[in-house]
């Protein structure tokens, strides 16, 4: 079955700082997903990579795909505090959106 | 355009009770999925429905069933809970089963 780690786990930012987090897979994604999540509510959909090398962004938040579609990366660049929650990437197993979820990465940003 | 709408929100229930949850998807979407999400992990597969028959299902029991209506909309019914049972249970929907998932903003079930 397939398994998606990210890291880091957690990761707490100053205000302004820009910061990384990846999602390794341990088989090739057909399809890979980004969701923000605040505590204890529904996942907001961020970005959806398919290709590899595929990159996309909306507003200050850029996902990438790989070329050997096997890790993804979201960078998200000046951060604010409207940025902090929980981030989980989701791998499509080419079975029709049956997603497979990483454990997250909970990012607190300090003002 | 209304999203994904999932009741109730929150419910208590105590072990060996049964519990229905209910979605409504995305306007114009007819696929509907089911995830389990314990607290501080992320969300687990439980199951698909599409054209009223359920299409795919990850690794839960028979105790987790579901059904979708002639609208779209489903219902995912757990039978004889047991306290690990306990967690937010997320809908999410596409059209077909391919584009972006939308999720609702889930129903948290606590078992006592």
């Amino acid at each position: 079955s397939q398994e998606l780690e990210q890291s880091p786990q957690s990761l707490i930012v100053q205000e302004g700082k820009n910061l990384t987090i990846n999602c390794t897979s341990s088989k090739t994604l057909y399809g890979l997903y980004w969701y923000k999540q605040k505590y204890g509510e529904g996942l907001i959909f961020l970005m959806m990579l398919q290709k590899g090398g595929e990159e996309k962004s909306h507003e200050k938040i850029t996902a990438k795909l790989d070329e050997k579609k096997q890790q993804s990366s979201l960078h998200i660049t000046a951060s604010q505090p409207s940025h902090a929650g929980i981030y989980l990437c989701g791998a499509d197993n080419n079975a029709g959106n049956m997603l497979t979820f990483g454990g997250g990465t909970r990012l607190m940003v300090k003002p | 355009d209304a999203g994904v709408t999932q009741s109730p929100t929150h419910l208590i229930k105590t072990r060996g009770q049964q519990v229905t949850l209910r979605c409504s998807p995305k306007s114009g979407h007819d696929t509907v999925s089911w995830y389990q999400q314990a607290l501080g992990q992320g969300p687990q597969f439980i199951f698909q429905y599409y054209e009223e028959e359920e299409r795919q299902r990850g690794n839960f029991p028979d105790r987790f069933s579901g059904h979708q209506f002639p609208n779209y909309s489903s219902e995912l019914n757990v039978n004889a809970l047991l306290l690990g049972d306990s967690a937010l249970y997320l809908c999410a929907s596409s059209l077909s089963a391919a584009g972006e998932l939308f999720f609702g903003e889930g129903s948290r079930l606590t078992v006592l």
